[in-house]
């Protein structure tokens, strides 16, 4: 697509329940990330897949959140059991493969503003 | 791990005047230095980037300066107008193994441009 596309753009869901973001990357970006971002705060990383390699998690904020993407393309990013402090902005962005020397800029999502209530 | 800096958290300038954004970075394997630039309630959105070979890069009013030695990087915006005001983020890449490529962001700093 000609954009980083996510879906839903709003979720508000109760306490406990289990949610599913969907991001649909760039055609041709092999990169995908997720990032956090809280009301007036920074970008916070959850995790990163590149291509066929196994994804960096290292950002996850506990087991509650996991993601995975499939063929390559789209990525699901699941909270179970959610909580109010998981209350958030979820952005996805994309990006051309990482190439030794030349790093490549990211496209982001519009985001899923999620509301746990 | 890789940690970036960004100074300030807020900046307030009056229209025309120059604002200048600073950050810092650990990792000396970073190769990549990105700037976002994100509007209230928008995405953010890239609007200049610099990599490690190179010093300086300027786009109009907008530029960016690199100091590998001091591991330091900067935004610097001319002639501001107000719809500069955003929140911009700095980046850097992170450079080992599997995860090079992922970009570590400072936290924002917050450009008030007074008519």
């Amino acid at each position: 697509g000609a954009g980083v596309s996510q879906s839903p753009s709003n979720k508000v869901t109760e306490k406990g329940k289990d949610v599913e973001l969907r991001c649909d990357p760039i055609s041709g970006h092999t990169a995908l990330y997720w990032y956090r971002q809280s009301l007036g705060q920074g970008l916070e990383f959850l995790i990163y897949f590149q291509g066929n390699s196994a994804p960096d998690k290292s950002g996850l904020p506990s087991d509650r959140f996991s993601a995975e993407r499939t063929g390559g393309s789209v990525s699901t990013l699941t909270i179970q059991r959610t909580q109010q402090e998981d209350s958030a902005v979820y952005l996805c962005a994309s990006s051309l493969p990482w190439t030794g020397e030349v790093g490549y800029g990211y496209t982001f999502g519009s985001g899923t503003r999620l509301t746990v209530v | 791990g890789e940690n970036v800096e960004q100074h300030p958290s807020t900046l307030s300038v009056q229209e025309g005047d120059s604002a200048v954004i600073k950050c810092t970075y650990s990792d000396s394997a970073s190769n990549y230095f990105p700037w976002y630039k994100q509007e209230l309630g928008k995405r953010p959105q890239l609007i200049i980037d610099i990599r490690s070979n190179v010093g300086e890069k300027k786009d109009q009013r907008i530029a960016v300066t690199l100091n590998k030695t001091a591991k330091h990087f900067s935004l610097h915006i001319t002639e501001t107008q107000p719809e500069d005001s955003a929140v911009y983020f700095c980046a850097a890449s992170w450079g080992y193994g599997g995860s090079q490529g992922n970009l570590i962001f400072g936290k924002g700093t917050k450009l008030s441009v007074k008519p």
